[in-house]
């Protein structure tokens, strides 16, 4: 019984440079979530995909961000032409295809930094 | 306007004691979710509590309890019998509409010490 695992756990890259996040959730999982959380403040949604609906891009800061996710799998998150305001970390979440409350399942994040 | 409204940035407990977090929230759709989590220092998020709008009593899970006053769009956590390893920072979030999918819209959180 896995958890949500993300890859890699810190990355460190040079400003203008192209990153990939990736998000592996808990096995069954329906729903895939991506959040934005700088230091000290809140989580910001980025983007969510559940089964072979669209994906809701809504919180996507900018078009350098863009996420894919491959069936009820694996997700990859990519930030192009990185930027220092990029620097937060980046969690990813998963949830069952359940009805009511349908906790979200949290990853422990991928660490960005852009020097 | 913010949807989740935690106005307590640092909240100070002793060990043992009752230790009330605010939350309070905005929206119009009549069928919402709150939810808190709990973010210790290591980052992961860890949910605590969840209490839906038609809920008709107030959330309990443990030493968690949820004061929900829906009239005056509050969600407070009560953490009873504090303990040292509940320092924390705790986030309350709000899911909108009526299904059971969709996105988290979270506050700022308040950081908890607890002291022994």
């Amino acid at each position: 019984g896995a958890g949500v695992s993300q890859s890699p756990s810190n990355k460190v890259t040079e400003k203008g440079k192209d990153v990939e996040l990736r998000c592996d959730p808990i096995s069954g999982h329906t729903a895939l979530y991506w959040y934005r959380q700088r230091l000290g403040q809140g989580l910001e949604f980025l983007i969510y995909f559940q089964g072979n609906s669209a994906p809701d891009k809504s919180g996507l800061p900018s078009d350098r961000f863009s996420a894919e996710r491959t069936g009820e799998s694996v997700s990859t998150l990519t930030i192009q032409r990185t930027q220092q305001e990029d620097s937060a970390v980046y969690l990813c979440a998963s949830s069952p295809r359940l009805a009511g409350k349908n906790i979200q399942y949290f990853g422990a994040g991928t660490r960005l930094s852009v020097l | 306007a913010q949807k989740i409204t935690q106005t307590q940035p640092g909240m100070f407990v002793q060990e043992k004691e009752a230790v009330t977090l605010d939350c309070t929230y905005d929206t119009s759709d009549p069928s919402y979710g709150l939810f808190w989590y709990k973010q210790p220092s290591s980052g992961e998020m860890i949910f605590l509590i969840y209490q839906g709008s038609y809920d008709q009593q107030n959330a309990t899970e443990g030493r968690y309890s949820l004061n929900f006053q829906k009239a005056r769009k509050s969600a407070n956590l009560v953490i009873s019998a504090s303990q040292l390893g509940d320092s924390a920072m705790y986030f309350c979030a709000m899911r909108e509409g009526g299904t059971s999918y969709g996105k988290l819209t979270f506050g700022q959180g308040t950081i908890l010490t607890v002291h022994p």
